[in-house]
């Protein structure tokens, strides 16, 4: 059974960093490309970030380059994102989200349960 | 700046067809943006309906199919039922590993 168990996630001052992390299970991370997406409060989802699974390149949202980097454990089968020059707008809920098929055509077919993430002083 | 382009709202009543499109502000959407449909209801994890265009994901309802209509990808949903009534939610893979969601469409069945 395919799980994304997901920790991390809080309070932090604008200009700080958080640490995301989604341990996988079910599966191996290095078969599938890895995204996290966030949803801000009554707003709709923005894709975040991407690892791939064959090769571990990454890609990043116009947003968030520069300041979030993606990462993978594959000794642990977790994904992490971590999060640095924080700002008010990236205060959201954060989905780890495994892509559904390996060609990239299937966005997900598993969410993680969230972490909220709030940037406010 | 590249925009994914949804209608805001829509309402349909209990039977009838709705067919919801998710453009670009500047270009034509074909296959090779490989686009996806999303339901999501307050409170839960979006739910994917449609992958690749025109795939149905597993479990979903065949009154729910994709296509491209013209130069949008669209999510049609034939006889609409009152648990249809949420938010729909695209995304597409601009190249180069990005993907763009839309900013949705609530939609109304009563």
């Amino acid at each position: 059974e395919v799980q994304l168990l997901q920790s991390g996630g809080g309070l932090v001052q604008p200009g700080g960093s958080l640490r995301l992390s989604c341990a996988a299970s079910g599966f191996s991370i290095t078969s599938y490309t890895m995204n996290w997406v966030r949803q801000a409060p009554g707003k709709g989802p923005e894709w975040v970030s991407s690892i791939f699974g064959y090769a571990s390149s990454t890609h990043y949202a116009d947003s968030v380059k520069g300041r979030f980097t993606i990462s993978r454990d594959i000794s642990k089968n977790t994904v992490s994102l971590q999060m640095n020059r924080l700002r008010a707008g990236d205060t959201a809920v954060y989905y780890c989200v495994k892509r559904g098929s390996s060609d990239g055509s299937y966005f997900s077919d598993y969410w993680g349960q969230g972490n909220l993430v709030t940037v406010s002083s | 700046q590249t925009v994914v382009t949804q209608e805001p709202s829509f309402s349909v009543s209990p039977g009838e067809t709705v067919t919801l499109t998710c453009g670009l502000n500047s270009g034509s959407v074909s296959y090779s943006f490989y686009a996806n449909w999303f339901q999501q209801t307050p409170g839960q994890t979006p739910r994917t309906l449609i992958y690749n265009t025109d795939t149905r994901s597993s479990g979903v309802p065949d009154r729910f199919s994709g296509s491209i209509l013209g130069n949008k990808a669209a999510l049609t949903i034939t006889g609409a039922q009152a648990d249809d009534d949420s938010d729909y939610y695209c995304v597409l893979h601009l190249g180069g590993g990005i993907w763009l969601f839309g900013g949705g469409t609530k939609l109304t069945v009563l």
